[in-house]
């Protein structure tokens, strides 16, 4: 299977802030890569799909770029809302999710 | 507005077989899609589990494949999840979810938690 990590696994950040979450694949997936946000409690939420394209309803401040193993997530401007864990999904060959990273208030 | 719903027994034994549903309600699953269940341990990352397609054929992860059945009923319009065998490591949130082919999941139910316990 194809491995995901994910850097950082936890992000101390302020509101306004700009962040950036990185996802590496152990092999090369070119753009099958998908981004989603999870709230304690709550399933994931669709943000990011084959890479860049952002899922309708999404907030324009989310962003994804890269391709082939090497990928990242921005927020612009993180808002109270924008703490969660966020994790990454290669769709490639099968599926992996990345272990997460975790965006809290510093 | 699709809609997905997770139901089944809370507390399953070990070495028995967790059996899980999924109601779709907003759409009829045969029509199309790709409906997977991804778990999610406590504390823990999420795990691709296996998808089918609503003409039937199914992926599962290999690192479970020999244990996991995933179904349609297209008369009830839900999928059902079984595994087998299970053990404490199989405790989980397990949540059923629809997406493209082969790739993300865009609607996930709310999960539902499974505990492996004597």
């Amino acid at each position: 299977d194809i491995q995901m990590t994910q850097s950082p696994s936890t992000l101390s950040a302020s509101v306004g802030d700009r962040v950036t979450i990185t996802c590496r694949a152990s092999q090369n997936i070119n753009d099958w890569l998908a981004w989603y946000q999870q709230k304690p409690g709550k399933a994931p939420k669709l943000l990011i799909y084959k890479a860049s394209s952002l899922e309708s309803g999404v907030p324009s401040k989310f962003s994804g770029s890269g391709s082939g193993t090497e990928f990242t997530l921005t927020i612009s401007s993180l808002q109270p809302d924008d703490f969660a864990t966020y994790y990454c999904q290669q769709y490639s060959i099968y599926s992996d999710f990345g272990p997460g990273t975790k965006v809290h208030i510093k | 507005q699709v809609q997905l719903q997770e139901s089944g027994p809370g507390l399953v034994k070990p070495s028995e077989t967790l059996s899980l549903t999924c109601a779709v309600s907003g759409y009829s699953i045969s029509s199309g899609y790709y409906w997977g269940w991804i778990r999610q341990s406590p504390g823990k990352g999420l795990e691709w589990m296996g998808s089918i397609y609503h003409g039937g054929s199914t992926y599962y992860n290999p690192s479970l494949k020999s244990r996991v059945t995933i179904s349609l009923d297209t008369s009830k319009n839900q999928l059902s999840l079984k595994l087998n065998s299970v053990t404490a490591a199989d405790t989980a949130v397990y949540y059923c979810a629809r997406g493209p082919p082969a790739e993300y999941f865009q609607h996930w139910g709310q999960g539902t938690l499974v505990t492996v316990s004597p």
